[in-house]
């Protein structure tokens, strides 16, 4: 079974531009989480989904947005970034959410310039 | 205010011994807590889970413990080799569907 995949891998983008992540959950996957890790704050929350819908949000700016797709496949925008999102992005999925092992994908690392 | 400590230094271990990791947690009543070893450049990867109505786990060369009353979980390798050497994260979850991360002890084994 093929493992969780973010494209890109890495990006650069300058401040006030905006950006979309992708990942691909493992297949029969439907809860999908994002995390954003930082030197300085470690892994952090984003959001959920499971079944095309937002079931989870952590504490980001609402310039942090999501969406989830019927095939499971999500996607992630940053819009108006700053030098503070800088980070490795990670996504992972499980069957269902709670209580589950989650599988990470490899992540994609964003420098904002 | 709600807190997950880990030992922010670095642990360095000879090989064949046992490395021992803190996970402490301020202010949380977690349902589970999970362990992740994560190497430079990748991913989390899932080792272990443990209910809050555990007191252990085992797997392989792995153990975790969980204690609410001190609010600390450990999480012990034995017999570590270097391709143990890895940063190694701790996560809580309040029966939320948020995993609450904490910022990971990097494990050194030397031979």
């Amino acid at each position: 079974k093929a493992g969780v995949t973010q494209t890109p891998r890495y990006l650069i983008k300058t401040r006030g531009q905006q950006v979309t992540l992708s990942c691909s959950p493992i297949s029969g996957h439907r809860s999908v989480s994002w995390y954003q890790q930082t030197p300085g704050q470690g892994l952090q929350f984003l959001f959920e989904y499971f079944s095309e819908t937002q079931r989870n949000k952590g504490n980001f700016p609402g310039r942090f947005s999501g969406r989830q797709f019927s095939n499971s496949r999500s996607e992630m925008n940053v819009s108006t970034l700053e030098l503070g999102d800088s980070a490795l992005y990670l996504c992972a999925s499980s069957y269902a959410g709670r209580e589950e092992t989650q599988y990470f994908g490899p992540g994609t690392r964003l420098l904002v310039l | 205010s709600q807190k997950i400590e880990q030992n922010s230094e670095a642990l360095n271990i000879q090989e064949g011994k046992t490395a021992t990791l803190t996970c402490n947690y301020t202010n949380y009543s977690p349902a589970y807590l999970q362990w992740y070893r994560q190497d430079p450049g990748r991913g989390p990867v899932f080792l272990l889970l443990i209910r809050e109505n555990e007191k252990e786990k085992r797997k392989e060369r792995l153990k975790v413990t969980f204690d609410t009353t001190l609010k600390q979980s450990l999480f012990h390798i034995t017999a570590s080799q270097p391709a143990d050497s890895a940063t190694y994260l701790c996560a809580l979850d309040q029966n939320t569907d948020k995993l609450i991360f904490g910022t990971g002890t990097r494990l050194q084994v030397f031979p």
